[in-house]
Parts: C-alpha cells; sequence; structure tokens
C-alpha cells in the first residue's frame, strides 16, 4: 500500500541554522504532496503543497520539490526561527478508483533553540 | 471566514462507554474527515464525508462511526470505548475531493480510563 516515510526526530538546531527533513514515498499512481505543520495544542495546517513531478511548493521560506524519479519531497528552509517549533508532517493524497485516502508520515518534531 | 471547530475539546471517559464528538466545516467547504492522532500510530484516516454521505473509510472497526447533516456539519461516535481509544481526534474540512488542501481543527482530546 502507499507510504509515506520521514526523518525521525527530533531535529535540534540553533537559530537561522539550514533545515532538511527527508521525506519519501511510495504509491502506485501520481499523487499529490503536501506539508503540513502542528503547532503545540493545535491542530495541523498546510505548509506547502505540490501536485504534479518537478513542481516546487513553498511558503514562509520553506520549500519542497516533488521528485518523481527519487519518490520523495523533502521540506527546506535557509534560515530557521524559534517560532519554527513545531511537528512537521509529510503526506500524499491521490485518486483511485474513485477514492481519497490520504496518507501522513509519522512527523517530525523540530526544535529551534535561540 | 471562521476555522473548523470542534467539540468538546477534552474528554474523559471510561471503558464501554460510548462518545459523540463534534465538527463544524467551514462555510461552504462540503467534504469533512476524520482522523486519529495518537504517539505509537501518527496521524490515520477514519472516514470522510461529503454532501452527507460516507464517501471513503479507512481501517478502523466498526464501533467508529460517523455522520454528516445537511448543513455539512458531522459527528463521529466511537462505542463501547477502549483503552487504545485514547487519543486526539481531528477533524478537517475541505471544498471537495481530499485532494484540495484540507484544513483542520484543534482536535478532541479523548481520554478513555
Amino acid at each position: 500500500g502507499d507510504s509515506v516515510t520521514q526523518m525521525e526526530g527530533p531535529v535540534t538546531l540553533s537559530e537561522e541554522a539550514f533545515l532538511t527533513i527527508n521525506c519519501t514515498y511510495t504509491a502506485t499512481g501520481y499523487p499529490s504532496l503536501f506539508w503540513y505543520v502542528q503547532y503545540p495544542g493545535e491542530g495541523l495546517q498546510l505548509l506547502l503543497k505540490a501536485t504534479k513531478a518537478d513542481d516546487k511548493g513553498s511558503n514562509k521560506g520553506f520549500e519542497a520539490t516533488y521528485r518523481k524519479e527519487t519518490t520523495s519531497f523533502h521540506l527546506e528552509k535557509g534560515s530557521v526561527q524559534v517560532s519554527d517549533s513545531a511537528v512537521y508532517f509529510c503526506a500524499l493524497s491521490f485518486s483511485s478508483g474513485g477514492s481519497y485516502i490520504p496518507t501522513f508520515g509519522r512527523g517530525t518534531s523540530l526544535i529551534v533553540h535561540p | 471566514k471562521a476555522g473548523v471547530t470542534q467539540t468538546p475539546r477534552y474528554l474523559i471517559k471510561t471503558r464501554g462507554q460510548q462518545v459523540t464528538l463534534s465538527c463544524s466545516p467551514i462555510s461552504g467547504h462540503r467534504s469533512v474527515s476524520w482522523y486519529q492522532q495518537t504517539p505509537g500510530q501518527g496521524l490515520q484516516f477514519l472516514f470522510e464525508y461529503f454532501s452527507e454521505t460516507q464517501r471513503n473509510k479507512g481501517n478502523f472497526p466498526g464501533r467508529f462511526s460517523g455522520r454528516q447533516f445537511s448543513n455539512s456539519r458531522s459527528e463521529m461516535n466511537v462505542s463501547t470505548l477502549e483503552l487504545g481509544d485514547s487519543a486526539l481526534y481531528l477533524c478537517a474540512s475541505s471544498p471537495g475531493v481530499l485532494t484540495d488542501t484540507q484544513y483542520f481543527g484543534p482536535g478532541t482530546r479523548l481520554t478513555v480510563l
């Protein structure tokens, strides 16, 4: 079945450091790919998405490129802030026989120190 | 627009009881999905309702059920609660198909004692 694999956390960085959170997927077909962020005590918020190969999603300084050849959608940010501390979820969703079952990764906790 | 709202935010029940959770989607959204989030299993899809019909279903036992009303509000019911049902239950709404962006509510934290 479809699956999403994220690097395990927590990822601990100092402010202004470069961030990469790896995400790879397994799917039969051509899914849409998403990154969601969950701040403490809140629900998930969409951070960015890409719907086809080579698309780059970007938002708030974060970006990720849909790589079909490596089945990856790695999240990057050039300079993290303390306020970026949260849990990040990679996800995929696509149509198959009329059904759309979203699949999430396990989440990666990011801790940014001042 | 107001966001997705879920009630109650916190709930404590005992084994064997049943519980009903409520979700009000963003105005104009017709699709409502429910998810269970636990530290051990992560975020798992329960089911999705669209125009009062269950359109998709995850791999959960029949104790988990839901419904959607004509105003798109949705309820989720869990019968015969088990300790393992303790989780954060998230509701998400979207305008239509699941490949659209989903907008999540803050969740209902259910504790089963």
